[in-house]
């Protein structure tokens, strides 16, 4: 099992640019999740997904969009990148309640 | 609304020394609790589940549902215990795992 997968590790984008952060898992899990790390604000649930063709905000989900065609893929769209979105962003994916989530290895995005 | 509180953004100790990092919760109803660590430029892991009760590297956690508090402790630190440490909630209500997380303290363990 490969896990969590995410692609890029490193992205620079420069303001109002677009693109993708590609999540994948290998694991079945029906729940999956994309977080941004900010120093000193912890982790931040940006969208989220109880299974294929189910998404839900999270709590920043302003300028990201995600959508989840299948259990494995949950990619998520800059639309217009700011500097504000300068982040490391996770995927995760969980089995059930209780279980846990298990993390990707991040995204570490810069936004000029 | 849910919250997760770590008091402490930063905490240092000898190797050797009792080790404890706070977590208090805000959440009306019976939540679910665990601990993620980070090492240095790493993914972060799940290190415990309330729910198991297990010991996972020496450390422990107790939920007290009176104190609303989650404390994760290890009686000996060790010099790879220094990470970034994590406490998590995901509310009993509703079906998915929607985790909020606390802002993290950074335990760095000096020889």
């Amino acid at each position: 099992n490969a896990g969590v997968t995410q692609t890029p590790k490193f992205q620079v984008l420069k303001t109002g640019q677009s693109m993708t952060l590609q999540c994948a898992q290998d694991m079945n899990h029906e729940y999956m999740s994309w977080y941004r790390q900010d120093p000193g604000m912890g982790l931040r649930l940006i969208h989220y997904s109880v299974g294929a063709g189910i998404t839900d905000q999270g709590e920043v989900p302003n300028g990201y969009n995600v959508s989840r065609s299948t259990t494995e893929d949950f990619p998520l769209r800059l639309l217009s990148a700011a500097p504000s979105q300068t982040s490391v962003y996770f995927c995760a994916s969980s089995y059930s309640r209780g279980r846990g989530y298990t993390f990707g290895s991040g995204t570490r995005l810069t936004v000029v | 609304a849910q919250r997760v509180t770590q008091p402490e953004k930063l905490l240092s100790v000898f190797k050797g020394a009792p080790v404890e990092l706070k977590c208090n919760y805000s959440y009306s109803g019976s939540p679910e609790l665990f601990w993620y660590v980070q090492y240095s430029r790493q993914r972060l892991q799940l290190l415990l589940r309330h729910i198991s009760r297990e010991s996972i590297k020496g450390f422990t956690a107790d939920l007290n549902k009176g104190e609303t508090s989650f404390h994760l402790k290890k009686p000996f630190a060790q010099e790879e215990d220094s990470a970034m440490y994590y406490c998590a909630l995901n509310p009993s209500q509703g079906g998915s795992e929607k985790l909020v997380f606390g802002k993290g303290t950074k335990l760095t363990v000096n020889p």
